[in-house]
C-alpha cells in the first residue's frame, strides 16, 4: 500500500464549477499537509500549507484535513481555465521527509 | 519566479556523456534538495543537503553525484546514465531541514537520455 494515495484523473469540469481534489494516507504520524500546483513542464508551486487538522482558506482555495479519517481535500471555487494543472498533495511527520501523492490532473473547460 | 533557478531547462545526453545540472536559490535558505519526477509516479527524493552537508542519499545510483559548494548552489553531476533516467529533475530549497519548513521548487530540468 502506498503511503499517500491520489486519484490521477484526469478530472474535467466546466468553468465555474467547484472542484474537489482528495488524498488519503496511511501514516497517522503525518502532521503537515500541503497542496502543490504544477503546470505542464513547470515545477510544483506551493498552494496551501496546513498543520494538523482543520480548514484553511485562501481566496478561491480551501484545504481541509481530517486526521481521524486520514483524508485531505482541496476545494477550488469558481474554477477557471487557468486552474488547469496537476495538483499534488504532500505530507510529512515530525521528520523532514515530504511524501507526495502522484498528482491529479485537472482540466477546466471554458 | 520561485526564487529557485535551474539550468539547463532541457538536456539531451548520450549514455556515455558527462553533464551537470545546476541549481541556485535566492531565498536565503539553508537546505537544498534534488527530486526526480517520472511520468505517473510520485516525486522521489534523491538527495538532501542541510547547511552544505549531505544528510540524505535515498539509495540513488552512483551515476548521480551531487555537489553543494555553498548554501545557495547545488549541482547534480550525471555520468553513464541509462534511458530510464530520463525524467524531470527538480531542485528545491527550504529554510532548513526542520519539520515545519515548506519546500520551494525550481522549474526543473528535463533530461532525456538517448
Amino acid at each position: 500500500q502506498k503511503e499517500v494515495e491520489q486519484d490521477p484523473g484526469p478530472l474535467s469540469v466546466p468553468e465555474g464549477a467547484i472542484v474537489s481534489l482528495n488524498c488519503t494516507y496511511s501514516n497517522s504520524a503525518f502532521q503537515y499537509f500541503m497542496w502543490y500546483r504544477q503546470y505542464s513542464r513547470k515545477g510544483p508551486e506551493l498552494l496551501m500549507y496546513t498543520y494538523s487538522s482543520g480548514n484553511k482558506e485562501d481566496g478561491r482555495f480551501t484545504a481541509q484535513v481530517d486526521k481521524s479519517s486520514k483524508y485531505i481535500s482541496l476545494f477550488i471555487r469558481d474554477s477557471q481555465p487557468s486552474d488547469s494543472a496537476t495538483y499534488l498533495c504532500a505530507m510529512k511527520d515530525s521528520s523532514y521527509k515530504l511524501i507526495f501523492g502522484s498528482g491529479t490532473r485537472l482540466l477546466v473547460r471554458p | 519566479e520561485t526564487g529557485v533557478t535551474q539550468t539547463p531547462r532541457h538536456l539531451v545526453m548520450g549514455m556515455t556523456n558527462k553533464k551537470s545540472l545546476k541549481c541556485e536559490q535566492h531565498l536565503g535558505h539553508n537546505a537544498m534538495y534534488w527530486y526526480k519526477q517520472s511520468a505517473k509516479k510520485p516525486l522521489e527524493l534523491m538527495f538532501v543537503y542541510n547547511f552544505k552537508e549531505q544528510t540524505e542519499n535515498n539509495s540513488v545510483p552512483s551515476r548521480f553525484s551531487p555537489e553543494c559548494p555553498n548554501s545557495s548552489h547545488l549541482f547534480l553531476h550525471l555520468h553513464t546514465l541509462q534511458p530510464e533516467d530520463s525524467a524531470l529533475y527538480l531542485c528545491a530549497s527550504s529554510q532548513d531541514h526542520g519539520s515545519g519548513n515548506t519546500i520551494y521548487f525550481g522549474e526543473g530540468s528535463w533530461l532525456t537520455v538517448v
